[in-house]
């Protein structure tokens, strides 16, 4: 496809459960970026790649997060023992220069 | 600290009237900075951009508007549709080139 596509789109997990989230970047992209959006409000900033190279995940909230991006174009993010407080929906964005593509995102829900 | 916020929550419009969404910012150095709509279950799509150097910039139907002096930033959009119902956040690129982004604001266009 010609955009960002992530999935899955909606995921319910359980408290305690692992989960991982899938990003696909727009083909060429050499940055890619994920973000956690809380109901009503802005994304914030979770982690960022520049190909295989996970340079900045200063915004990852504990431990329990990871991501990778093994051969510089999918990203998988993977949240581990999860809380309640993790459900929000999770962001992709690839981008060449400055733009950033968004993907429609996942909605994670924690029961 | 950095912050980026918007004065009004939510904005009623008719449908065919101009809208003005305005923004503000706190970091005087940064040099670039994006509109996004994000349609309800999407993720955010770019509108327009601007550079620190430019003082207003026109797309389609949208304007942007910078005032460095007071940090301010806005967006015009023209003859506001139904389909420009969505949430419409600004960001701006911090010193390190992340995005960070608003509240948001609600736009709500009535037929």
């Amino acid at each position: 496809g010609a955009g960002v596509s992530q999935s899955p789109r909606y995921k319910v997990a359980k408290r305690g459960q692992d989960v991982a989230l899938r990003c696909d970047p727009i083909s060429g992209h050499v940055s890619l970026f994920w973000y956690q959006q809380a109901l009503g409000q802005g994304p914030e900033f979770l982690t960022y790649f520049q190909n295989e190279a996970q340079l900045d995940k200063s915004g990852l909230p504990s431990d329990r997060f990871f991501a990778e991006r093994p051969e510089g174009s999918v990203s998988t993010l993977k949240i581990q023992r999860t809380q309640q407080e993790d459900s929000a929906v999770y962001l992709c964005a690839s981008s060449r220069q400055d733009e950033q593509f968004f993907g429609p995102g996942t909605r994670l829900t924690v029961l | 600290g950095e912050s980026v916020g918007l004065h009004l929550p939510t904005l009623s419009v008719q449908e065919g009237d101009n809208s003005i969404i305005n923004c503000a910012y706190s970091n005087s150095a940064s040099d670039y900075f994006i509109w996004y709509k994000q349609e309800s279950g999407k993720g955010p799509q770019f509108i327009i951009d601007i550079r620190s150097n430019m003082d207003k910039r026109q797309g389609q139907r949208v304007t942007v508007l910078l005032n460095k002096t007071v940090k301010h930033l806005s967006l015009q959009i023209a003859a506001t549709q139904p389909g420009d119902s969505a949430v419409y956040f600004c960001a701006e690129f911090s010193d390190n080139r992340k995005l960070i982004w608003g509240l948001g604001t609600s736009l709500a266009v009535n037929p």
